[in-house]
């Protein structure tokens, strides 16, 4: 079974600055997938990174960089350079072997930038 | 369409009736997901089609839920006799086997029940 956890509930930032929202996983797949999602207030669910796990770079997309260390079963998301527009819920999410779009998320982390 | 559309936007419903929920994946996708969302949680799996194929339906909580996708298109997410706990936002997924890397979600489907 596929497990993934986010520790922080809520995080602040200020605007123009990074931030690492945290993500651990726990799977006994061999090839699996990892995806970071955003969550505005709109409610709306939207993709943002992408990581493999035979990925030996970390993925980048824009400002959004996914830290993977496979041994540690970590995949946290950084954000450089905070924007206003990036206060929403953040959801980590995995899939396995069997279906890539099967999701298994976690709690979530609602990131708050101030400006 | 351009998007993956759900209908309705919000439902309110009495406890004990039927309700049906309606996805409209994005044209040609093959595979669609439901998805069912507590308040302040992530997502949960509840069910899989490939094009008419109900491939996997571990997620659906018990036999009140059932969906069906009978020409590998439109899907309608059934809850019977509602009870208060279904009270959730539910959201479709759709993705295009071949691409692989992404899956686009809804708006999804705001579940009250009283």
């Amino acid at each position: 079974a596929q497990k993934i956890t986010q520790t922080q509930p809520g995080m602040f930032v200020q605007e123009k600055e990074a931030v690492t929202l945290d993500c651990t996983y726990d799977t006994s797949d061999q090839s699996y997938g990892l995806f970071w999602y955003k969550q505005p207030s709109s409610g709306e669910m939207i993709f943002l990174i992408y990581q493999g796990s035979y990925d030996e770079q970390n993925a980048t997309e824009g400002r959004y960089s996914l830290n993977f260390q496979k041994a540690r079963k970590s995949a946290n998301l950084v954000i450089s350079a905070s924007q206003l527009g990036d206060s929403a819920m953040y959801f980590c999410a995995m899939s396995g072997r069997d279906n890539f779009n099967k999701f298994y998320f976690g709690s979530g982390t609602k990131l708050n930038v101030k400006p | 369409g351009a998007g993956v559309s759900q209908s309705p936007r919000y439902k309110v419903t009495k406890r004990g009736q039927d309700v049906a929920l309606r996805c409209d994946p994005i044209s040609g996708h093959v595979s669609l997901y439901w998805y069912r969302q507590a308040l302040g949680q992530g997502p949960e799996f509840l069910t899989y089609f490939n094009y008419e194929a109900q491939q996997d339906k571990s997620g659906l909580p018990n036999d009140r839920f059932s969906a069906e996708r009978p020409e590998g298109s439109i899907s309608t997410l059934t809850i019977q006799r509602t009870e208060q706990r279904d009270s959730a936002m539910y959201r479709c997924a759709s993705s295009s086997r071949d691409e692989g890397t992404e899956a686009f979600f809804g708006q999804g489907t705001r579940l009250t029940v009283v």
